[in-house]
């Protein structure tokens, strides 16, 4: 069967350290990888997306790398700070779904100051 | 500019009740899609507005589910008969078609709603 798995627990860490978020999947070829995030009572906010043909991307304090061979997908913030603390939803890109995405449940980081 | 805008923010009806939730997308986005969120869960896709092409209904749960779009403007999603099981956070996001994918979707805050 087709999965997304995200850590499901939350991750707590310590302002200043890098926070790292695992996106595993089953059975999809996604041709693109996109990174959203989510604030309580919020709509998703769109942050990076990557190809697959992609190793690594990176956006200021966010670094994205995308291992098809693993079926991977680990999304880092460097140097966390406590308004990073959100939930992070990943989502894929697949052709056979046209343009639709396929989301992951998402994992809630908090980051302690 | 304007981002994705949704009303109402918050519902509140009683079962077997018919709802209508209403998205207003970015000025220019031809792809609408309309989501539903369960507490604690992702995002769960219910339908896909591309163009004038006929919509993407895949994810719709039940026939009383039901959404339109007016050109590549305004889209409502109707529930009718709504039951205890459909209160969630139903989500809208707009983009730009992109063909072969690669779209950012801009989501709406979302209108959450609550069958009694």
């Amino acid at each position: 069967s087709q999965k997304i798995e995200q850590n499901s627990e939350a991750l707590n860490i310590q302002e200043g350290k890098t926070a790292t978020l695992t996106c595993n999947y089953t059975n999809y070829s996604p041709a693109y990888l996109q990174w959203y995030r989510q604030d309580p009572g919020r709509g998703p906010v769109f942050l990076l997306l990557i190809r697959e043909n992609e190793k690594e991307k990176r956006k200021e304090r966010l670094k994205v790398t995308f291992d098809t061979t693993l079926k991977q997908s680990l999304f880092h913030i460097t140097a966390s700070q406590p308004a990073d603390s959100a939930t992070y939803l990943c989502a894929l890109d697949c052709m056979e779904y046209g343009n639709k995405l396929v989301f992951g449940a998402g994992t809630i980081l908090r980051v302690k100051s | 500019g304007a981002g994705v805008s949704q009303s109402p923010s918050n519902k509140v009806t009683e079962k077997g009740k018919d709802v209508e939730l209403r998205c207003d997308p970015i000025s220019g986005h031809t792809a609408l899609y309309w989501y539903r969120q369960r507490l604690g869960q992702g995002l769960e896709f219910l339908i896909y507005f591309q163009g004038n092409s006929a919509p993407d209904k895949s994810g719709l749960p039940s026939d009383r589910f039901s959404a339109e779009r007016t050109g590549e403007s305004v889209s409502t999603l109707t529930i009718q008969r709504t039951q205890q099981e459909d209160s969630a956070v139903y989500l809208c996001a707009s983009s730009l078609f992109v063909s072969g994918g690669a779209e950012t979707q801009y989501f709406g805050p979302g209108t959450r709603l609550l069958v009694l």
